[in-house]
């Protein structure tokens, strides 16, 4: 159980182009869910929380109109790369707490979406 | 916020047992330890979590010391699909919610 699917796992797209990635939980429902981005050799680093049914909050650094994040259910939130460039070509990496556990209870990860700009 | 310290890279023979050692001196009363591993080109899997007591499934122990500024995640027999990185990560109340900060973790490999 409480499986993460993102959608695509890699994309690859002009410069200049939007990109949006899916996040699903499959088996349960998901009040937050978080987005991550992951550079080769390094660590996930955290960039926004999303809510359902509110607006996301993004960390220290991270433009909201570069990465548009959409929780329009408690099975789905969006990330949209606006206007993507080749520095914006990373790993990206969603996961969700389950609704009815605890906010210290372990998040579920999804596969994560290769992103390619040229 | 809490940070941690682990080691940049371990490595452990097949069948052996392996402790990653995860320094966390930071860390508050309330906050929970978890453990993730991480393959090439995936997301990370959850290991295992706690708060004060040592606690096992069925794919790890974890010991936590009584000071709980660190802990130590223990793998009883590693095989090859245990290389991986692993994730020391405090569960860190802030702006409202839970949030996962990672460190750099540490790169396990497991020789044959």
């Amino acid at each position: 159980g409480a499986v993460v699917s993102q959608h695509p796992s890699w994309v690859i797209c002009k410069s200049g182009t939007s990109v949006k990635i899916e996040c699903r939980s499959l088996d349960f429902q998901a009040t937050t869910m978080f987005w991550y981005r992951q550079f080769p050799k390094q660590s996930l680093m955290l960039m926004a929380t999303s809510n359902e049914g509110s607006k996301a909050t993004y960390e220290q650094g991270v433009e909201k109109d570069k990465f548009l994040i959409n929780h329009a259910s408690l099975t789905l939130s969006t990330l949209t790369v606006t206007s993507a460039h080749p520095e914006d070509s990373s790993f990206y990496i969603c996961s969700a707490r389950h609704l009815n556990r605890a906010g210290n209870q372990p998040q579920h990860f999804g596969d994560g979406t290769r992103l390619s700009i040229l | 916020d809490a940070k941690t310290t682990q080691p940049n890279s371990m490595e452990s023979n097949e069948e052996e047992p392996v402790h990653l050692p995860c320094n966390h001196s930071t860390i508050s009363g309330t906050d929970y330890i978890h453990w993730y591993r991480q393959l090439p080109s995936q997301g990370p899997e959850y290991v295992i979590h706690g708060l004060t007591s040592n606690v096992n499934n069925r794919m790890a122990s974890l010991a936590i010391a009584e000071d709980r500024k660190s802990s130590t995640l223990i793998l009883h027999r590693a095989t090859l699909r245990d290389a991986a990185v692993y994730y020391c990560i405090p569960v860190l109340f802030t702006s409202g919610t839970y949030k996962y900060i990672f460190g750099t973790g540490t790169r396990l490999k497991v020789l044959a």
